[in-house]
Formats: C-alpha cells, structure tokens, sequence
C-alpha cells in the first residue's frame, strides 16, 4: 500500500463550481499534512498547510480527519487559473528523522 | 529573492557520460534533498542532507551520488547515467525546525529535465 494515496483524476469542472480533493494515508503517526499545487512542469509550491482543526485560506479549505487517515482540499468558486496538480504531503518519521512523503497527485482542469 | 536554483535546466546525454547537476539555495537552509519525478509515481526522494557533511539515502538512492561541502550547494552527480535515469529531477530546500518538531515549508528548484539516451 502506498503511504499517501490520491485519485489521480483529472477531475474536470467548469468556473465556479465547488470541488474537492481526498488524499489517504497511511501511517497513523505523521504529524504534519500539506497541500502543494504544481502546474504543468513546473515545481511543486506550497499552497497550504493542514491543521488537525481544520483551516481555511480564501477559497480553499483543508481538513484533516486522523481517525480515518485522510485529508481534504475543497476548492470553492473555481478559477481558470486553478488548473494544476494538487499533491497532498505527509511527513512520516523514518529512523528519527521526519521527511516528506508525496502523493502522486489529482490533476484539477477548469473550463470556461 | 529567496529562491533555489538549478543547472541545468534541461540536459540530453547519453549513456555512461558522467554529468552533475548543481542545486544552491539563498536561505540558509540546513536540509536539502533531491527527488525525481516520473510520470505516476510522483516525486520520489534520491538522497537528502541534514546539513554540511552530512547526507544520507532516500527511497531511490541507486546510480546518484551527492556531497555538502557548503551549506548553500547541493549537487547530483551520476557517475555513469542509464536511460532509466531519464526523469525530471527537482533539488528542495527547508529549515530544519525544532528537534523532533514538524518539518517545514519545502521550496523546490525549476526542475531540471534529464533524458538519457
């Protein structure tokens, strides 16, 4: 079983639709949780952190439920300029020493 | 400007050429490391460093080699590159945070594009 898991999609919707991303994971003693955004080719940047109550950055909602090992990205009100890759992040203690684990990411297509 | 850099950004070789890519970051960062990236498998860690002198494997460590002599520089070196080599490769930088605190924010190079034929 992979450590992070997500659909890889694409996951096509129109302007301003609501969307939403699921990301599994699999050891129950990662800490923290992210979500990178990559657009096509391009390195993977910081879109926000994951707090286990939840948190919310403009349009874009994270949620974290550690009883059932998953994360969540709601995207509201999409925007062409949304289109990219979403990673969801975890790091994951190996031999002491925290690093960072990615999915392989849910590609998001927006359409006029 | 805050940022990590790499060189270069796109390079063609062909098999058993020796070839280093370059990574540098402006932050003081004390961990670098290096993944590559290949199509449905996500970005997968090569190697990474704690700090100067001290490096250790990732998940994909076979046919890469890098060293720290400087804080701010962090290169990949393939000795002999094969065509299963052929990947985009990115170098990332972080903080290292409070000892046994949560890691933080990661910021990644462009990308350098490798194909080796």
């Amino acid at each position: 079983r992979k450590e992070v898991e997500q659909d890889p999609g694409p996951f096509n919707v129109p302007e301003g639709a609501t969307v939403a991303f699921n990301c599994t994971y699999s050891n129950s003693a990662s800490q923290s949780f992210f979500w990178y955004r990559q657009d096509c080719r391009k390195e993977p940047k910081l879109l926000m952190s994951v707090y286990s109550s939840g948190n919310e950055d403009g349009r874009f909602t994270a949620q974290l439920n550690r009883a059932s090992q998953y994360i969540s990205l709601l995207i509201r009100d999409s925007k062409l300029s949304d289109s990219a890759t979403y990673l969801c992040v975890v790091n994951v203690r190996d031999t002491g020493f925290q690093k960072l684990v990615f999915g392989t990411g849910t590609r998001l297509l927006v359409s006029p | 400007e805050a940022q990590v850099t790499q060189n270069p950004r796109y390079l063609i070789t062909v098999t058993g050429k020796k070839l280093t890519v370059t990574c540098s970051q402006n932050m003081n960062h004390e961990y670098m490391s290096w993944y590559r990236q290949d199509p449905g498998l996500g970005l997968r860690q090569i190697y990474y460093s704690m700090n100067v002198e001290v490096t250790d494997k990732g998940d994909v460590p076979e046919g890469y080699k890098v060293s720290r002599k400087e804080k701010r520089n962090f290169p990949l070196i393939l000795e002999s590159p094969s065509p299963n080599q052929t990947s985009l490769y990115f170098c990332a930088s972080s903080f290292l945070g409070l000892a046994g605190g949560n890691m933080n924010t990661q910021y990644f190079g462009p990308g350098t594009r490798l194909t080796v034929l």
